[in-house]
C-alpha cells in the first residue's frame, strides 16, 4: 500500500543551525502538507503546497520556514536559524485532492527535531 | 479560530466494554477525519465522514457525523486490548486545506 515516508527519523541540531527535513508523498498526490506536534501537544498545521506553491500557512510558519518541491518525488521543509522551541515531531502528509473523500490526508512517521 | 475538543481525554476500560468518545466543535466542518496514534510515530487514517448524519462502520468501531457538522462520535463495541492508542479527531474547512486537531482521546483497554 502506498505510504508517505519521511527522513531522517530523529535529527539532532545545535540552535541557530539549518536543517532539512524531507519527505516522498504519496505518487498520485497532487497535495502536501507540513504538521509539528510538540510533545503532549496538538498536533499543529504548518503550510500547505500545491501546484509548485504554497496554497496556505499558518502563522507559525514564519520567514524561518520555507518549503520546496525540489523534483517530483521529494518535498522538503526548511528551517533557518533553528530554536529551541522549533523542537518537534515534523509530521509530512499528502492527499490526492482538496475536497470530499480525495481531501483525506495520509501521514508520514514523522522526523523528531531536537534542537540543543 | 476553529477548535476541536476531544472528551475524555483519559479512558481506562475492560476488555469486552463498550465506549464513546467524542469530538465537538461550535464550527461548522465540511469533512472529518479520525486517526490514530501510536507513540512516536504518524497519524493513521482510520475513517472520513463528509455528510451530516453520516455513520461509517470499521470493523467493532463506528463512527458518526453530527446532522450539522459540528461534532462527531467514535464508539467501539467490545473493546480490545489493540484497541488501546492515542484517537484523534481532525476536521477539514471547506474554504481551507488545513486539518485542525483535537487533543485526543487517550484509550487504555486492560486485559
Amino acid at each position: 500500500e502506498p505510504e508517505v515516508t519521511q527522513t531522517p527519523s530523529h535529527q539532532v541540531t545545535q540552535m541557530g543551525q539549518e536543517v532539512i527535513l524531507r519527505c516522498v508523498p504519496i505518487s498520485n498526490h497532487l497535495y502536501f502538507y507540513w504538521y509539528r506536534q510538540i510533545l503532549g501537544q496538538k498536533v499543529e498545521f504548518l503550510v500547505s503546497f500545491y501546484n509548485n506553491e504554497i496554497s496556505e500557512k499558518s502563522e507559525i510558519f514564519d520567514d524561518q520556514f520555507s518549503v520546496e518541491r525540489p523534483d517530483g518525488s521529494n518535498f522538503t521543509l526548511k528551517i533557518r536559524s533553528t530554536k529551541l522551541e522549533d523542537s518537534a515531531m515534523y509530521f509530512c502528509a499528502s492527499s490526492e485532492g482538496a475536497s470530499g473523500l480525495t481531501y483525506e490526508q495520509y501521514f508520514g512517521p514523522g522526523t523528531r527535531l531536537t534542537v540543543t | 479560530t476553529q477548535l476541536l475538543e476531544q472528551s475524555p481525554q483519559f479512558l481506562s476500560i475492560q476488555e469486552g466494554e463498550n465506549l464513546t468518545v467524542y469530538c465537538n466543535s461550535s464550527s461548522v466542518f465540511s469533512s472529518l477525519q479520525w486517526y490514530r496514534q501510536e507513540p512516536g510515530e504518524g497519524p493513521v487514517l482510520l475513517v472520513t465522514v463528509v455528510t451530516g448524519g453520516e455513520v461509517k462502520k470499521l470493523k467493532r468501531l463506528t463512527f458518526q457525523f453530527g446532522d450539522a457538522r459540528k461534532d462527531s462520535s467514535l464508539h467501539i463495541t467490545a473493546a480490545q486490548p489493540g484497541d488501546t492508542g492515542l484517537y484523534l479527531c481532525a476536521g477539514a474547512d471547506q474554504g481551507a486545506q488545513k486539518l485542525v486537531f483535537g487533543q485526543g482521546t487517550r484509550l487504555t483497554i486492560n486485559p
